[in-house]
C-alpha cells in the first residue's frame, strides 16, 4: 500500500484562526480522502478529493469552513477555517488502494487539532 | 442515511480465545465490505476486506460476510495482549467513500 504522510501531526490553535493540513502521498491515486474523527468517535467522511475537479463534501460539511485543495495526484491539503473548539479533533487523510482492490482505503497518520 | 452498527463493547476475552467481534449495516446494496484496526492515538488500519458471502481467512483472523441478513463479522483466533484495539467496520458507499460504525473495544487480558 501507499505510504501517506500528514503534516502537522498535531497542533494547538486559538479559536477563529485557521489551520492548513497537507497529505502527501509517495504514489499517484486519483480518490483522496477527508475524515474527521472526534474524541471518542468513528471516522466521519469530510469530502472526496479527486484531482482536476472540485472537492466533494458531504452532508453537514461545507467548502467555506473546510476549503480543499487538490493539486496533482499525490498532495491534497484541507484547511480547517475560523476555528471553534467543536473543531477539536483527529483529522485523517486516506487514499484508495491499489488498482483492483475495490474501495479499499489506506489511511494518513492523522493531524490532533486542539482548539483553544 | 446509511448506517453501520457495532457493539461498543468493551469486549473482554482472555489470551488465547477466540474474539468475536460484529456488525450490521442498513444498505442492501452495498458491495464492500472492511474490518480496520485502531490502537489507542494511532489511524486506522485495513486488516480485512471482505466482497462475496461466506468466510475468508487470513492468518488469525476471519472475516465473514451474509449479505442476506445484512451481517459482516471478525473472528480473531488465540486472541493475543497486541489485539487489544478499538476494531472499526467499514462499508463501502457508491461514490468510493466509506461508512464507518462506531467501533468495539477489544480488551485481550493475560
Amino acid at each position: 500500500s501507499a505510504v501517506i504522510s500528514q503534516k502537522p501531526s498535531r497542533d494547538i490553535c486559538q479559536r477563529g484562526t485557521s489551520l492548513t493540513i497537507q497529505c502527501q502521498v509517495d504514489s499517484q491515486v486519483t480518490m483522496m480522502f477527508w475524515y474527521r474523527q472526534q474524541p471518542g468517535q468513528s471516522l466521519t467522511l469530510i469530502a472526496t478529493a479527486n484531482q482536476g475537479s472540485e472537492a466533494t463534501y458531504e452532508s453537514g460539511f461545507v467548502i467555506d469552513k473546510f476549503p480543499i485543495s487538490r493539486p496533482n495526484l499525490t498532495f491534497s491539503t484541507l484547511t480547517v477555517s475560523n476555528m471553534s473548539p467543536e473543531d477539536s479533533s483527529i483529522y485523517l487523510c486516506s487514499v484508495e488502494g491499489m488498482e483492483g482492490s475495490y474501495n479499499e482505503q489506506f489511511f494518513g497518520p492523522g493531524t490532533r487539532l486542539t482548539v483553544l | 442515511q446509511k448506517e453501520v452498527e457495532q457493539n461498543s463493547g468493551p469486549l473482554s476475552v482472555p489470551e488465547g480465545a477466540i474474539a468475536s467481534l460484529n456488525c450490521t449495516y442498513s444498505d442492501r446494496g452495498s458491495q464492500s465490505f472492511f474490518w480496520y484496526r485502531q490502537y489507542s492515538g494511532k489511524s486506522p488500519e485495513l486488516i480485512m476486506s471482505i466482497y462475496s458471502n461466506g468466510d475468508k481467512e487470513d492468518g488469525r483472523f476471519t472475516a465473514q460476510l451474509n449479505k442476506a441478513s445484512q451481517y459482516v463479522s471478525l473472528l480473531i483466533r488465540d486472541s493475543q495482549p497486541s489485539d487489544s484495539a478499538t476494531y472499526l467496520c467499514a462499508v463501502g458507499g457508491s461514490q468510493g467513500n466509506l461508512i464507518f460504525g462506531k467501533g468495539t473495544k477489544l480488551s485481550v487480558k493475560p
